[in-house]
């Protein structure tokens, strides 16, 4: 159980185009779930939180309007990278629990879709 | 910055047991200890968690000092798939879900 989906699993774009991941729990419903980005040979790091029925929030640094999140069902969150530059070529993952906030459980991620832009 | 540290790296051989140490001596008393592994190009695969007392399950066990401030995921029978970047992840207390990775101990099996 606890099955964590994204597509696609990559991308090849050219530079200007907006790219749309998607993220899908399978197996049950999530109102929150979580965006990363990690580039070559560094660690994930956290880029927004994205709530159904409502806006995503931003870790600093992260643009929100290059970076577009909806989340308009419990199961299904979308990040869609706008006008994509070359610097935007990085690997993008999800995670999502079944559990709410209070029972400590842990995140399940999806595996990952990388995006190239050319 | 991240609230764990681990080793950069380590080798292990197939067959044997793998102790990865991870320290996290400023965790708060409510913080738990979650353990990640990625393999190359997938996204992060969950293994275990705990609180205060030592887990087990069928991947692996943790186990976590009577003071809470360092702990040692062991993977008992390693073996080649179980080459990857292991994170020591403590969960932030204010900010559910929200995972802060830090550097990861990269792990290889030989044969």
């Amino acid at each position: 159980g606890a099955v964590v989906s994204q597509h696609p699993s990559w991308v090849i774009c050219k530079s200007g185009t907006s790219v749309k991941i998607e993220c899908r729990s399978l197996d049950f419903q999530a109102t929150t779930m979580f965006w990363y980005r990690q580039f070559p040979k560094q660690s994930l790091m956290l880029m927004a939180t994205s709530n159904e029925g409502s806006k995503a929030t931003y870790e600093q640094g992260v643009e929100k309007d290059k970076f577009l999140i909806n989340h308009a069902s419990l199961t299904l969150s979308t990040l869609t990278v706008t006008s994509a530059h070359p610097e935007d070529s990085s690997f993008y993952i999800c995670s999502a629990s079944p559990w709410g906030a209070a029972s400590n459980q842990p995140q399940h991620f999806g595996d990952g879709t990388r995006l190239s832009i050319l | 910055d991240a609230k764990t540290t681990q080793p950069p790296s380590m080798d292990c051989a197939e067959g044997r047991a793998a102790n990865l140490p991870c320290n996290h001596s400023t965790i708060s008393g409510n913080e738990y200890v979650y353990w990640y592994r990625q393999i190359h190009s997938q996204g992060p695969q969950y293994i275990i968690h705990g609180l205060k007392n030592n887990e087990t399950n069928e991947m692996a066990s943790l186990i976590i000092t009577e003071d809470r401030k360092s702990s040692t995921l062991i993977l008992p029978h390693a073996t080649l798939r179980d080459t990857a970047v292991y994170y020591c992840i403590v969960s932030p207390t204010d900010s559910w879900g929200k995972l802060q990775f830090g550097a990861g101990t990269q792990v290889v099996v030989t044969p």
